[in-house]
């Protein structure tokens, strides 16, 4: 199983807001940034969010990141049917000497 | 528009070496402070980060496959390539080469990503 723990899936309806979590430990999220990704059927992982907060050039507002002690959030505000993937964070892990990452969460816009 | 494609052989053969190239466009390997790294995709093991190697060819490996992996890079081609040792149906995978982001602050991520390369382990 993957380092980092998530939900394996959430779900919400067009328009509302949903929070995707990311769960570590003292040796990876509690020491370092944590990035998130997002993969659309068939295609490859796409940086969406770096240094736990910070979105890449052209990258929308609409999704944001944050960090408190050893867990992640990734919130994702006014949903859209093309905003359905699965969604993966990503640390350093200071005890593993590796980078590591969340086992996904499918997003699901009803 | 920088941009990372894989190649190399989709079958390899059990106990063999798997081997890849990520050939860069749209940039140079050299430059900038970037590394250039390998990352699959398996069901079973989800994502998981074999390494990563800079332009100067200094590496920054995953402990757990170190003794069945090399990084290299070729500056000269724009390019860097894998070898996995010894493998196993268990290294079926989507592999993918990616830009790596690294700084001293503790921030570790990757920008840019190929579209990946399918590889399955079978005799």
């Amino acid at each position: 199983q993957s380092v980092l723990t998530q939900p394996p899936s959430v779900s919400a309806a067009p328009g509302q807001k949903v929070t995707i979590s990311c769960s570590g430990s003292s040796s990876n999220i509690g020491d370092n940034f944590v990035s998130w990704y997002l993969q659309l059927p068939g295609t490859a992982p796409k940086l969406l969010i770096y240094d736990n907060h910070q979105r890449p050039s052209g990258i929308p507002d609409r999704f944001s990141g944050s960090k408190s002690g050893t867990s992640a959030t990734l919130g994702i505000t006014g949903l859209q049917t093309g905003d359905e993937a699965i969604y993966y964070c990503g640390t350093r892990d200071s005890s593993l000497s590796a980078l590591v990452f969340g086992g996904g969460t499918k997003l699901t816009v009803l | 528009q920088l941009q990372l494609q894989e190649s190399g052989p989709g079958l390899v053969k059990p106990s063999e070496t798997l081997s890849l190239t990520c050939t860069v466009s749209g940039g140079s390997i050299s430059s900038g402070s970037y590394y250039w790294g390998w990352i699959r995709q398996s069901p079973g093991t989800g994502l998981e980060w074999f390494g990563s190697i800079f332009s100067s060819g200094a590496t920054y490996n995953n402990p757990s496959l170190k003794s069945r992996v090399t990084i290299s890079v070729d500056t000269s081609n724009n390019h860097f390539s894998l070898k996995l040792s010894s493998v196993t149906t268990a290294d079926t995978a989507l592999y993918y080469c990616v830009r790596h982001v690294i700084s001293p602050g503790s921030t570790d991520y990757f920008d840019y990503w190929g579209q990946g390369a399918l590889v399955t382990v079978s005799a």
